[in-house]
């Protein structure tokens, strides 16, 4: 069983459709992120999680909503999206450092990616 | 804005032979650290070289190094005896030591195709 694991990893969506992207990992992590990755640009961080709660948002439209019920899980449901939202949509965990007097050492784990197409 | 430029597209190099991705990158801060990911055809992005930009010493992982040129703010990845394995999309990444925590600042990637 891989680390981190995404699904559905292919998703084709009309504009109008709700959709939510899964993605589980079993690293006993507790920070989990959604990346974006369009074609010809640099990855994009959208959200972060550190013990469930939100720390980050990358001011991504509201039509994207995360969610994180626990450490291991996390969602990221799609609702009125448009076509120029089309990428591969990367979930990543790592241990959380933050305010505990460490440093993060950038290392992430990620799972190979949901594939999204809006019509 | 801190920024990572990786300016080749795309590289092949034949199988057995060593091949070099350029990165440079932009940054105001003197703490920070440099990354290679490395994306094979879908599969998972992994890492494959961490360096601080406090040591001086070139990070090495088996076949792959890293030429770190902390003036220059250059750091690119050497892959000796290349693998058909090794045929991936490759990033670049930057993250300052005040950063947070999961904001890594990657390169538009290099296509690396090794060939038999």
């Amino acid at each position: 069983e891989t680390g981190v694991t995404q699904t559905p990893r292919h998703l084709v969506m009309g504009m109008t459709n709700k959709k939510s992207l899964k993605c589980e990992q079993h690293l006993g992590h507790n920070a989990m992120y959604w990346y974006k990755q369009s074609a010809k640009k640099p990855l994009e961080l959208m959200f972060v999680y550190n013990f469930k709660e939100q720390t980050e948002n990358n001011s991504v439209p509201s039509r994207f909503s995360p969610e994180c019920p626990n450490s291991s899980h996390l969602f990221l449901h799609l609702h009125t999206l448009q076509p120029e939202d089309s990428a591969l949509y990367l979930c990543a965990s790592s241990q959380d450092f933050s305010g505990r007097g460490r440093r993060w050492a950038g290392e992430l784990f990620f799972g190979e990616g949901s594939r999204l197409t809006v019509l | 804005a801190q920024t990572v430029t990786q300016s080749q597209p795309e590289m092949s190099v034949q199988e057995a032979e060593t091949v070099t991705l350029s990165c440079t990158y932009d940054t105001s801060e003197n703490n920070y650290y440099l990354f290679w990911y490395k994306q094979p055809p879908s599969r998972q992005m992994i890492l494959v070289i961490r360096q601080e930009a406090y040591k001086q010493q070139n990070a090495t992982e088996n076949r792959f190094s890293v030429n770190f040129q902390k003036a220059a703010k250059s750091f690119s990845l050497k892959i000796s005896d290349s693998q058909l394995g090794d045929t991936a999309m490759y990033f670049c990444a930057s993250h300052n030591y005040g950063g947070s925590q999961g904001n890594l600042i990657f390169g538009k990637g290099t296509k690396l195709s090794v060939k038999p």
